[in-house]
């Protein structure tokens, strides 16, 4: 089974529309963090947001949104008003702790490929 | 600009060729990373680093052969690579391996193999 599961593989949608990127997440720790990573053609990964496990308060970052549901295992990220300059691949990614220690492994999903039509 | 820089940005070799990539951040982190991104797989995680020592090893062919001189360079050297070798490789880094430390990637090297 998938740590990370992004099940939409790809999304595209028409310039100011709203669009949210689901991302599911599955893990027995208690302490865990997830991520969003931005990565558009050029190939790096841009680092958007992270959140613990502790900290289920939304986030609003200008167009960019972050609902994280611990009961769902859910951390879906919305953009809105979506702009061209938005069309990228978006990972979420999960990381716990190797065995209980203090080292932590990042797990990401396969990502959802953003395209934003003018 | 990007606190990770990688080099080459793309590299064809044949199979018996022999290469090295590069990496190098500028953040003053201590943990460096090696991934492998092939075509509609997740990223995999290959090799870490944390102040310069060897961490984790992802069950990773010995063509590759990852080194740390110090935590602000790292290498992936490559020899009798395979075809199904071809993809982008990333190198990120983050100040430690605590959970809560995002990882900054650099733009990743494309390598094909011929």
């Amino acid at each position: 089974a998938q740590k990370v599961t992004q099940a939409q593989t790809e999304i595209s949608v028409v310039e100011k529309e709203d669009v949210t990127l689901d991302c599911v997440y599955e893990t027995r720790d208690t302490t865990y963090y997830l991520f969003w990573y931005k990565q558009p053609p050029s190939g790096e990964l841009v680092f958007l947001i992270r959140r613990n496990s502790f900290d289920e308060q939304n986030e609003i970052s200008g167009r960019y949104s972050w609902n994280f549901q611990k009961s769902t295992s859910s951390f879906n990220f919305t953009i809105t008003a979506s702009q061209v300059v938005d069309s990228a691949v978006y990972f979420c990614a999960l990381s716990e702790a190797y065995s209980g220690g203090s080292n932590y492994k990042l797990t990401f999903g396969k990502g959802t490929l953003l395209t934003v039509n003018p | 600009e990007t606190g990770v820089t990688q080099t080459p940005r793309h590299l064809v070799m044949g199979m018996t060729n022999k290469k090295s990539l590069k990496c190098e951040q500028h953040l003053g982190h201590n943990a460096m990373y090696w991934y492998k991104q092939s075509a509609k797989k997740p990223l995999e995680l290959m090799f870490v680093y944390n102040f310069k020592e060897q961490t984790e090893n992802n069950s990773v062919p010995s063509r590759f052969s990852p080194e740390c001189p110090n935590s602000s360079h790292l290498f992936l050297h490559l020899h009798t690579l395979q075809p199904e070798d071809s993809a982008l490789y990333l190198c990120a880094s983050s100040q430690d391996r605590g959970g809560n430390q995002p990882q900054h990637f650099g733009d990743g090297t494309r390598l094909s193999i011929l």
